[in-house]
């Protein structure tokens, strides 16, 4: 059963406007959050993270928003840039020491 | 060379065949890390090491073997395996073990089982 979901597999935005990727996760033992950004034939990179005691946290355009009662997370990106075209994945942790649970992706095209 | 590399790229093997994946980490890091990605499924944590003792093993079949022979490499031996272990094969390493230390990830290695 997976504890981490990305209901959305994949989502098209036009440039300019706000892309909204979802998570939800089941397990209320997780404390830490993070989103990775994946191009094709690389790795996924470190995009950003959010700590369980807090509700937002804003880089630049990207902001991730935590609802602990609701156990659902959220990346927004502001205004979107068609080099934000990548496959997003949100990961989860339950405390220090504890492996990261990762969701199954979400694929973001935005459009020129 | 920085970050996290992965040899090889791409891989093609049969199911008698003995092959081997390497992944090095040039970040000064402590814990490496190999997951695998199936298609449509989430990544799967596969093996952990910190300071090169093995501290995950996610019910990994033994036809899959990590060596970790310092901090800085790390291998996944690979043998007699089934065409349903086709995927993605991704090397990460990070400061320490745990979420809360940003996992860096290598650009994997494809492989195919035939």
């Amino acid at each position: 059963d997976q504890q981490v979901k990305q209901n959305s597999p994949s989502l098209s935005v036009q440039e300019g406007r706000i892309s909204i990727l979802n998570c939800d996760y089941t397990n209320s033992m997780f404390d830490y959050f993070l989103w990775y950004k994946k191009y094709p034939a690389e790795g996924p990179t470190f995009l950003i993270s959010i700590s369980s005691i807090k509700d937002k946290n804003e880089d630049g355009r990207f902001t991730v928003f935590l609802n602990k009662s609701a156990k659902h997370l959220s990346l927004h990106i502001v205004p979107s840039q068609p080099g934000d075209s990548a496959v997003y994945f949100c990961a989860a942790s339950a405390g220090a020491g504890n492996m990261l649970t990762f969701g199954g992706g979400t694929r973001l095209m935005v459009k020129p | 060379e920085t970050g996290v590399t992965q040899t090889p790229r791409h891989l093609v093997m049969g199911m008698t065949n003995k092959k081997s994946l390497k992944c090095e980490q040039h970040l000064g890091h402590n814990a490496m890390y190999w997951y695998k990605q199936s298609a449509k499924k989430p990544l799967e944590l596969m093996f952990v090491y910190n300071f090169k003792e093995q501290t995950e093993n996610n019910s990994v079949p033994s036809r899959f073997s990590p060596e970790c022979p310092n901090s800085s490499h790390l291998f996944l031996h690979l043998h007699t395996l089934q065409p349903e272990d086709s995927a993605l094969y991704l090397c990460a390493s990070s400061q320490e073990t745990g979420g809360a230390d940003t996992q860096y990830f290598g650009p994997g290695t494809r492989l195919t089982v035939l």
